[in-house]
């Protein structure tokens, strides 16, 4: 397993506004990834973070709205861009190591935009 | 149809109870099959991964696949006040490590 850390855990924003999550892990891991968790609604993806190249968008997300860095092997960022209030959700990174199918995830950050 | 059927619930038993947790699929590529819990604010944890058809036995918890109906089972002996929480199931296909999750269902195991 991995432990994983999130920040802010949580945050209320104003329309129009941009808010930056972060994801540090423990230790060194091959793949991240990028969850939306909205009430009610299954855990969707929304990227995988690639380490020193450009992230790898799911069907429905673009970058220009969803900017993602990961500069080394233990942490990313995740910037939800010029918000409204249909993007308040829970965001939730995860890890797996090498080709295992097994993903762990961090603690969650709840975003409420007013 | 979603890929991923899960019923919401609420589920409550009491407890001791045996609780079943289930999930219809219609991907028939689906190859790695896991159960994930969720408490209450705070992100899935991984507890149990079964790869194709069979049953997987972790203490109190057994999981179960049946590719031919394309059904998957969560089983809880025995279940506990502290066992509850939702209960996601996530879903694999062969040659992908992206999973595909279901809505998750709520247990309530109430003392």
């Amino acid at each position: 397993s991995a432990v994983i850390s999130q920040k802010p855990s949580r945050d209320i924003c104003q329309r129009g506004t941009s808010l930056t999550i972060q994801c540090q892990v423990d230790s060194q891991v091959t793949m991240m990834f990028w969850y939306r968790q909205q009430p009610g609604q299954s855990l969707t993806l929304i990227a995988t973070a690639n380490q020193g190249s450009e992230a790898t968008y799911e069907s429905g997300f673009v970058i220009d709205k969803f900017p993602i860095s990961r500069p080394n092997l233990t942490f990313s960022t995740l910037t939800v861009s010029n918000m409204s209030p249909e993007d308040s959700s829970i965001y939730l990174c995860s890890v797996a190591r090498g080709s295992s199918y097994e993903q762990y995830f961090g603690p969650g950050t709840r975003l409420t935009v007013t | 149809q979603k890929e991923v059927e899960q019923d919401p619930g609420p589920l409550s038993v009491p407890e001791g109870a045996i609780v079943s947790l289930n999930c219809t699929y219609s991907n028939s590529a689906f190859q790695y099959f896991m159960w994930y819990r969720q408490y209450s604010r705070k992100g899935p944890e991984l507890l149990m991964y079964t790869y194709s058809s069979g049953n997987k036995e972790d203490g109190r918890f057994t999981a179960q696949v049946d590719k031919s109906s394309k059904y998957i089972s969560l089983f809880i002996r025995d279940s506990q006040p502290s066992d509850s929480a939702t209960y996601l199931c996530a879903m694999i296909p062969g040659g992908s490590y992206i999973p595909t999750f279901g809505r998750g269902t709520s247990l309530i195991v109430h003392p």
